[in-house]
């Protein structure tokens, strides 16, 4: 077990809906990251927060939006939802904002656009 | 053409045979390289942290880095059942850049 907790573990919805993705790092660590992976894609990073501010952008696409509250869980927001978005979003988490190594990944949300 | 190319595999070996998964990429910035192991409905783990060229070895695990020819390596020896995973290779170019993620290639050890 990582440490690193995200919920729900699987989602269905429609085209068009939005839905919300969360995530709580492990204990002590302030920096979190939203990867997508997809079998066409492989593993793309999206964003990172690091102590609630917004640290690095990826692939993001305009309708997912994050936030990272004071108590350092993160949500992904996913709205007009299109049948590509769906995947598996990981939500990954390290103490600092540079520590490439000791970056500890969810099990992650299997999310199904139908 | 992906900046990081790794072969999806399926790769299928036998219980004790020595595994070699590899990785090229195009990016000549990459400085960090990284293996992580993906079991079936779960998230990556990390096995290995390069930095820049040379070789780690961690118990069964080697990583290799050549970035001269912008390719990097990971040979598993005496191969388990319980190493039948996807290996996906990461890099980036600074400490704390996104990662960049090969594809991933799909082990298979059979007892």
């Amino acid at each position: 077990d990582s440490g690193v907790t995200q919920t729900p573990k699987h989602l269905i919805t429609a085209t068009g809906q939005r839905v919300t993705l969360r995530c709580s790092p492990r204990s002590g660590d302030l920096s979190v990251y939203w990867y997508q992976q997809s079998l066409d894609q492989g593993l793309q990073f999206l964003i990172q927060y690091y102590n609630g501010e917004e640290r690095a952008k990826g692939n993001i696409l305009e309708r997912f939006s994050a936030q990272q509250f004071p108590d350092l869980h993160s949500e992904l927001n996913l709205s007009s939802l299109e049948l590509g978005d769906s995947a598996l979003y990981f939500c990954a988490s390290s103490v600092g904002v540079s520590d490439n190594e000791k970056l500890f990944f969810g099990s992650g949300t299997q999310l199904s656009v139908l | 053409q992906k900046e990081v190319e790794q072969d999806p595999g399926p790769l299928s070996v036998p219980e004790g045979a020595i595994v070699s998964l590899n990785c090229t990429y195009s990016n000549s910035a990459f400085q960090y390289f990284m293996w992580y192991r993906q079991y079936s409905r779960k998230g990556p783990e990390l096995l290995m942290y390069t930095y820049s060229s040379g070789n780690k070895e961690d118990g069964r695990f080697t990583a290799q880095v050549d970035k001269s020819s912008k390719y990097i390596s990971l040979f598993i020896r005496d191969s388990q059942p319980s190493d039948s995973a996807t290996y996906l290779c990461a890099m980036s170019a600074n400490a704390g850049n996104m990662l960049t993620f090969g594809g991933g290639t799909r082990l298979m050890v059979k007892p």
